[in-house]
Protein backbone atom coordinates (compact mmCIF):
# COMPACT_ATOMS: atom_id res chain seq x y z
CA UNK A 1 0.00 0.00 0.00
CA UNK A 2 1.59 3.19 -1.21
CA UNK A 3 -0.41 5.20 0.80
CA UNK A 4 -2.02 7.30 -1.48
CA UNK A 5 -5.73 7.02 -2.45
CA UNK A 6 -7.63 7.32 -5.48
CA UNK A 7 -11.38 7.08 -5.82
CA UNK A 8 -13.32 5.85 -7.47
CA UNK A 9 -11.38 2.46 -9.10
CA UNK A 10 -13.54 2.86 -12.15
CA UNK A 11 -15.70 5.38 -13.75
CA UNK A 12 -17.87 4.80 -16.77
CA UNK A 13 -19.22 7.57 -18.10
CA UNK A 14 -20.92 8.92 -21.43
CA UNK A 15 -19.49 11.74 -23.96
CA UNK A 16 -20.10 15.16 -23.16
CA UNK A 17 -20.58 14.46 -19.39
CA UNK A 18 -18.17 15.49 -16.46
CA UNK A 19 -16.79 13.49 -13.40
CA UNK A 20 -14.29 14.45 -10.83
CA UNK A 21 -11.71 12.14 -10.00
CA UNK A 22 -10.49 12.03 -6.34
CA UNK A 23 -6.69 11.63 -4.68
CA UNK A 24 -5.78 12.04 -0.71
CA UNK A 25 -1.70 11.67 -0.67
CA UNK A 26 0.62 10.10 2.01
CA UNK A 27 0.49 11.66 5.19
CA UNK A 28 2.82 14.72 5.08
CA UNK A 29 3.33 14.92 1.65
CA UNK A 30 2.11 18.07 0.12
CA UNK A 31 2.70 17.66 -3.48
CA UNK A 32 0.30 16.46 -5.41
CA UNK A 33 0.37 15.07 -8.94
CA UNK A 34 -2.08 13.75 -11.79
CA UNK A 35 -0.82 11.43 -14.34
CA UNK A 36 -2.58 10.03 -17.84
CA UNK A 37 -2.05 6.76 -18.69
CA UNK A 38 -3.31 5.87 -22.12
CA UNK A 39 -2.56 3.36 -25.00
CA UNK A 40 -1.09 5.58 -27.49
CA UNK A 41 0.39 8.33 -25.40
CA UNK A 42 2.12 5.97 -22.62
CA UNK A 43 2.14 7.88 -18.53
CA UNK A 44 2.42 11.72 -19.28
CA UNK A 45 2.51 14.37 -16.79
CA UNK A 46 -0.84 16.58 -16.61
CA UNK A 47 -0.56 18.95 -13.50
CA UNK A 48 1.06 19.51 -9.87
CA UNK A 49 0.03 21.02 -6.50
CA UNK A 50 2.32 22.34 -3.93
CA UNK A 51 0.77 22.36 -1.02
CA UNK A 52 -2.51 24.08 -2.39
CA UNK A 53 -0.72 25.98 -4.97
CA UNK A 54 -0.45 25.32 -8.83
CA UNK A 55 3.20 24.49 -9.43
CA UNK A 56 3.45 22.83 -13.19
CA UNK A 57 1.78 21.99 -15.67
CA UNK A 58 2.08 19.47 -18.24
CA UNK A 59 0.45 18.53 -21.40
CA UNK A 60 -3.56 18.96 -19.77
CA UNK A 61 -6.30 19.70 -21.87
CA UNK A 62 -8.50 22.79 -20.96
CA UNK A 63 -11.25 20.90 -20.89
CA UNK A 64 -9.67 19.37 -17.87
CA UNK A 65 -9.04 21.61 -14.69
CA UNK A 66 -7.54 20.63 -10.70
CA UNK A 67 -7.13 21.59 -7.39
CA UNK A 68 -5.80 20.89 -4.31
CA UNK A 69 -8.03 21.71 -0.88
CA UNK A 70 -6.55 23.26 2.57
CA UNK A 71 -6.88 19.17 3.57
CA UNK A 72 -3.99 18.55 1.14
CA UNK A 73 -6.55 16.22 -0.75
CA UNK A 74 -7.18 16.84 -4.75
CA UNK A 75 -9.58 16.60 -7.11
CA UNK A 76 -9.22 16.26 -11.14
CA UNK A 77 -12.25 17.66 -12.91
CA UNK A 78 -12.64 16.09 -16.24
CA UNK A 79 -15.15 17.94 -19.03
CA UNK A 80 -17.08 17.30 -22.28
CA UNK A 81 -15.68 13.72 -22.32
CA UNK A 82 -15.08 12.15 -25.23
CA UNK A 83 -13.74 8.96 -26.43
CA UNK A 84 -10.18 9.79 -26.32
CA UNK A 85 -10.32 10.36 -22.84
CA UNK A 86 -10.30 6.77 -21.89
CA UNK A 87 -7.35 6.35 -20.08
CA UNK A 88 -5.98 5.45 -16.61
CA UNK A 89 -5.84 8.23 -14.27
CA UNK A 90 -2.69 8.13 -11.43
CA UNK A 91 -2.75 10.30 -8.68
CA UNK A 92 1.04 10.74 -6.62
CA UNK A 93 2.38 12.36 -4.07
CA UNK A 94 5.86 13.32 -2.63
CA UNK A 95 7.81 14.71 -0.12
CA UNK A 96 10.73 16.80 -0.22
CA UNK A 97 13.15 14.16 -0.17
CA UNK A 98 12.03 12.78 -4.05
CA UNK A 99 10.38 9.55 -3.12
CA UNK A 100 6.85 9.15 -5.22
CA UNK A 101 4.51 6.96 -4.49
CA UNK A 102 1.14 6.55 -7.01
CA UNK A 103 -2.46 5.63 -5.86
CA UNK A 104 -3.86 2.85 -7.55
CA UNK A 105 -5.71 4.61 -10.39
CA UNK A 106 -8.55 5.36 -11.52
CA UNK A 107 -9.68 3.85 -14.70
CA UNK A 108 -11.91 6.13 -16.68
CA UNK A 109 -14.41 4.71 -19.86
CA UNK A 110 -16.27 7.63 -21.90
CA UNK A 111 -18.74 5.46 -24.17
CA UNK B 1 13.83 18.58 -22.81
CA UNK B 2 14.16 15.41 -20.86
CA UNK B 3 13.54 11.91 -22.61
CA UNK B 4 13.68 8.71 -21.46
CA UNK B 5 14.31 6.03 -23.36
CA UNK B 6 13.19 2.08 -23.07
CA UNK B 7 14.35 0.01 -26.55
CA UNK B 8 13.05 -3.01 -24.93
CA UNK B 9 9.52 -2.87 -25.70
CA UNK B 10 8.98 -6.45 -24.87
CA UNK B 11 11.25 -9.47 -23.28
CA UNK B 12 10.22 -12.73 -22.31
CA UNK B 13 12.14 -15.06 -20.26
CA UNK B 14 12.03 -18.48 -18.55
CA UNK B 15 11.55 -19.11 -14.57
CA UNK B 16 15.01 -18.44 -12.87
CA UNK B 17 16.59 -16.85 -15.85
CA UNK B 18 18.45 -13.63 -15.12
CA UNK B 19 17.08 -10.40 -17.01
CA UNK B 20 18.09 -6.95 -17.77
CA UNK B 21 15.83 -4.07 -18.90
CA UNK B 22 17.77 -0.95 -20.03
CA UNK B 23 17.11 2.38 -19.45
CA UNK B 24 18.67 5.43 -21.14
CA UNK B 25 17.95 9.09 -20.34
CA UNK B 26 18.43 12.71 -22.11
CA UNK B 27 18.96 15.48 -19.54
CA UNK B 28 20.62 19.16 -19.29
CA UNK B 29 20.25 18.97 -15.76
CA UNK B 30 23.28 18.26 -13.65
CA UNK B 31 21.08 17.01 -10.69
CA UNK B 32 18.13 15.01 -11.44
CA UNK B 33 16.22 11.61 -9.88
CA UNK B 34 16.26 8.05 -11.20
CA UNK B 35 13.00 5.57 -10.44
CA UNK B 36 11.96 2.13 -11.82
CA UNK B 37 8.21 1.42 -11.38
CA UNK B 38 6.46 -1.76 -11.87
CA UNK B 39 3.05 -2.08 -12.93
CA UNK B 40 1.70 -5.42 -12.18
CA UNK B 41 -1.30 -6.63 -14.35
CA UNK B 42 -3.91 -5.41 -11.38
CA UNK B 43 -2.81 -1.24 -12.82
CA UNK B 44 -0.75 -0.29 -10.18
CA UNK B 45 2.57 1.68 -10.25
CA UNK B 46 4.46 0.38 -7.69
CA UNK B 47 7.31 2.18 -6.34
CA UNK B 48 10.88 0.32 -6.63
CA UNK B 49 13.70 2.49 -6.56
CA UNK B 50 14.92 6.26 -6.47
CA UNK B 51 18.25 6.86 -7.30
CA UNK B 52 20.03 10.79 -6.74
CA UNK B 53 22.23 11.86 -10.16
CA UNK B 54 24.99 12.58 -8.22
CA UNK B 55 25.00 8.95 -6.14
CA UNK B 56 26.05 6.37 -8.85
CA UNK B 57 26.99 3.25 -6.55
CA UNK B 58 25.05 0.24 -7.56
CA UNK B 59 22.14 -0.70 -5.58
CA UNK B 60 21.12 -4.42 -4.73
CA UNK B 61 17.77 -5.34 -2.80
CA UNK B 62 17.13 -9.22 -2.97
CA UNK B 63 16.70 -10.41 -6.14
CA UNK B 64 16.60 -6.85 -7.63
CA UNK B 65 19.70 -5.41 -8.81
CA UNK B 66 20.61 -1.40 -10.76
CA UNK B 67 23.04 -0.23 -12.32
CA UNK B 68 23.64 3.50 -12.64
CA UNK B 69 26.36 4.84 -15.34
CA UNK B 70 26.21 8.97 -15.49
CA UNK B 71 28.88 8.46 -18.69
CA UNK B 72 26.44 6.67 -20.77
CA UNK B 73 23.53 8.13 -18.94
CA UNK B 74 21.78 4.76 -18.46
CA UNK B 75 20.10 3.26 -15.60
CA UNK B 76 19.73 -0.56 -15.95
CA UNK B 77 17.45 -2.67 -13.64
CA UNK B 78 18.62 -6.38 -13.14
CA UNK B 79 16.24 -9.32 -11.98
CA UNK B 80 18.19 -12.37 -10.57
CA UNK B 81 16.54 -15.64 -10.80
CA UNK B 82 13.10 -14.14 -12.55
CA UNK B 83 9.77 -15.91 -10.92
CA UNK B 84 6.45 -15.75 -12.53
CA UNK B 85 5.53 -12.99 -10.12
CA UNK B 86 7.85 -10.39 -11.60
CA UNK B 87 5.48 -10.48 -14.95
CA UNK B 88 4.78 -6.73 -15.74
CA UNK B 89 5.35 -3.60 -17.14
CA UNK B 90 8.30 -1.93 -15.83
CA UNK B 91 8.98 1.57 -16.44
CA UNK B 92 11.95 3.87 -15.90
CA UNK B 93 11.16 8.02 -15.32
CA UNK B 94 13.18 10.63 -14.62
CA UNK B 95 12.51 13.95 -12.75
CA UNK B 96 13.16 17.40 -12.77
CA UNK B 97 15.80 18.81 -10.07
CA UNK B 98 13.67 19.10 -6.28
CA UNK B 99 14.65 22.95 -5.87
CA UNK B 100 11.18 24.54 -6.46
CA UNK B 101 9.68 21.55 -4.39
CA UNK B 102 8.53 19.76 -7.80
CA UNK B 103 8.53 15.77 -8.79
CA UNK B 104 7.82 15.82 -12.00
CA UNK B 105 8.39 12.35 -14.11
CA UNK B 106 9.00 11.78 -17.30
CA UNK B 107 8.02 8.16 -17.83
CA UNK B 108 9.89 5.90 -20.80
CA UNK B 109 7.65 3.80 -22.91
CA UNK B 110 7.91 0.77 -20.41
CA UNK B 111 9.37 -2.72 -21.08
CA UNK B 112 7.01 -5.52 -20.86
CA UNK B 113 8.22 -8.98 -19.04
CA UNK B 114 6.60 -12.25 -19.57
CA UNK B 115 8.34 -14.69 -17.23
CA UNK B 116 7.12 -18.10 -17.83
CA UNK B 117 7.00 -21.20 -15.72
Amino acid sequence: DSGVTQTPKHLITATGQRVTLRCSPRSGDLSVYWYQQSLDQGLQFLIQYYNGEERAKGNILERFSAQQFPDLHSELNLSSLELGDSALYFCASSSLQGDAFFGQGTRLTVV
Amino acid sequence: AQKVTQAQTEISVVEKEDVTLDCVYETRDTTYYLFWYKQPPSGELVFLIRRNSFDEQNEISGRYSWNFQKSTSSFNFTITASQVVDSAVYFCALSEPIYNAGNMLTFGGGTRLMVKP
